[in-house]
């Protein structure tokens, strides 16, 4: 059971706009940056967002990050067949003194 | 160009001692506001930290798996290596070094990623 709470999946049509959720509490996503990767089929994850919404260069602007709370959200918009991939939130964790992760969100394109 | 280099595929029998060593490159474990963590999956899973090493050599650990996990480094030699005792099959996995952005004393986020290496824990 992971700390933070993504949905397991989600899905799309290319072109759509799709949100990804992800739920913590007031010692991770209530106090620390939240951060999302993006991992395809056989490859590493890869940083899509940090700090809540910052982009790394080259991610492009149809990823969008934000925080409220205790919970946090990815969405992209103008989904696209290459965005199928796993998606993962990620924050450190006061009480824990460590880093926790979602569960991960399956996104299919349609 | 930062790199990260894990090594490769592993097969580790029920009870042995794990071994692994992360080779960097394109930075310095000695730089400030830098570290190295390892992170595991288990096929078919979620993303699981392990443990992390700062530049002023500051360890921190799961809470789940402490007892059974060492990180240290060489920067001399540009090598992070994590230890876990007392392999199990469910430690089975594809584990991950990975360069960390530390945000006022604690993880930020994770830039750069190795290719993984898959552990396999069978006797």
């Amino acid at each position: 059971q992971s700390v933070l709470t993504q949905p397991p999946s989600a899905s799309g049509t290319p072109g759509q706009r799709v949100s990804i959720s992800c739920s913590g509490s007031r010692f991770n996503i209530g106090g620390n940056a939240v951060d999302w990767y993006q991992q395809v089929p056989g490859a590493a994850p890869k940083l899509l967002i940090y700090n809540n919404n910052q982009r790394p260069s080259g991610v492009p602007d149809r990823f969008f990050g934000s925080r409220s709370g205790t919970s946090a959200s990815l969405a992209i918009s103008g989904l696209q067949s290459e965005d199928e991939a796993d998606y993962y939130c990620a924050a450190w964790d006061d009480s824990l003194n460590g880093w926790v992760f979602g569960g991960g969100t399956k996104l299919t394109v349609l | 160009q930062v790199t990260l280099q894990e090594p490769g595929p592993v097969l580790v029998k029920p009870t042995e001692t794990l071994t692994l060593t992360c080779t960097v490159s394109g930075f310095s474990l000695s730089k400030t506001r830098l570290g190295v963590s390892w992170i595991r999956q288990p096929p078919g899973k979620a993303l699981e930290w392990l443990a992390h090493i700062s530049s002023n050599d500051e360890r921190s650990y799961s809470t789940s798996l402490k007892r059974r996990l060492t990180i240290s480094k060489d920067t001399s030699k540009s090598q992070v290596v994590l230890t876990m005792t007392n392999m199990d099959p469910v430690d089975t996995a594809t584990y991950y070094c990975a360069r960390i952005r530390v945000v006022q004393g604690v993880i930020g986020w994770a830039d750069y990623w190795g290719q993984g290496t898959l552990v396999t824990v069978s006797s």
